[in-house]
């Protein structure tokens, strides 16, 4: 249990669906990441939000749309996703944005599944 | 960030020391190293991270060279829990507009009852 929440674990979704995914710390934390992970790839940075700004969007689809209402939420809203798009989406959040000598807490990761 | 080699895999017998090797031989004189590891179909746990001195927490030990070219991540009895995929990353703090947490492709450890 590392003190970030996922939900679900698992989505499998059409693709003319919408679904979003959820992600929820209570860490104190003031930065939260959404992270891709397809098979047998690295993790692929997608959102970054600081105190509930978005910070970085690195080149995502607009079919993918991050919220964070507060800084203890992340939602990440998934609309005419395409099967490629099929993975693990990991949430993790952190003390502060530059990663000064500090940790990043993963949750355990939806995977999701387009059909 | 510096470029990291980790060995693709290694074995390790159950209630053994496992000895994970990193290279980092472009290290800057800021930048931490960190080791994290994935279970299969979990998210990325952190594990342990260093500047200079050797670390230790409940879960591992941290050994950094002298010259912080190399470090090497001790699980001091491993247990068949411990298998995953294990992260060196060397990271420098206080840096804007990259938050990025590069992983490579790491060490799958197989630890073997």
């Amino acid at each position: 249990e590392t003190g970030v929440t996922q939900t679900p674990r698992h989505l499998v979704m059409g693709m003319t669906n919408k679904k979003s995914l959820k992600c929820e710390q209570h860490l104190g934390h003031n930065a939260m990441y959404w992270y891709k992970q397809s098979a047998k790839k690295p993790l692929e940075l997608m959102f970054v939000y600081s105190l509930e700004e978005r910070v970085e969007n690195n080149s995502v689809p607009s079919r993918f749309s991050p919220e964070c209402p507060n800084s203890s939420h992340l939602f990440l809203h998934l609309h005419t996703l395409q099967p490629e798009d099929s993975a693990l989406y990991l949430c993790a959040s952190s003390r502060r944005i530059t990663w000064a000598n500090t940790e990043a807490f993963f949750g355990q990761g939806t995977r999701l599944t387009v059909v | 960030d510096a470029k990291t080699t980790q060995p693709p895999s290694m074995d390790c017998a159950e209630g053994r020391a496992a000895n994970l090797p990193c290279n980092h031989s472009t290290i800057s004189g800021n930048e931490y190293v960190y080791w994290y590891r994935q279970i299969h179909s979990q998210g990325p746990q952190y594990i342990i991270h260093g500047l200079k001195n050797n670390e230790t927490n409940e879960m591992a030990s941290l050994i950094i060279t002298e010259d912080r070219k190399s470090s090497t991540l001790i699980l001091p009895h491993a247990t068949l829990r411990d298998t995953a995929v294990y992260y060196c990353i060397v990271r420098a703090p206080f840096r804007s507009n990259d938050y990025k947490l590069s992983f490579g492709a790491g060490t799958t450890v197989t630890v073997r009852a």
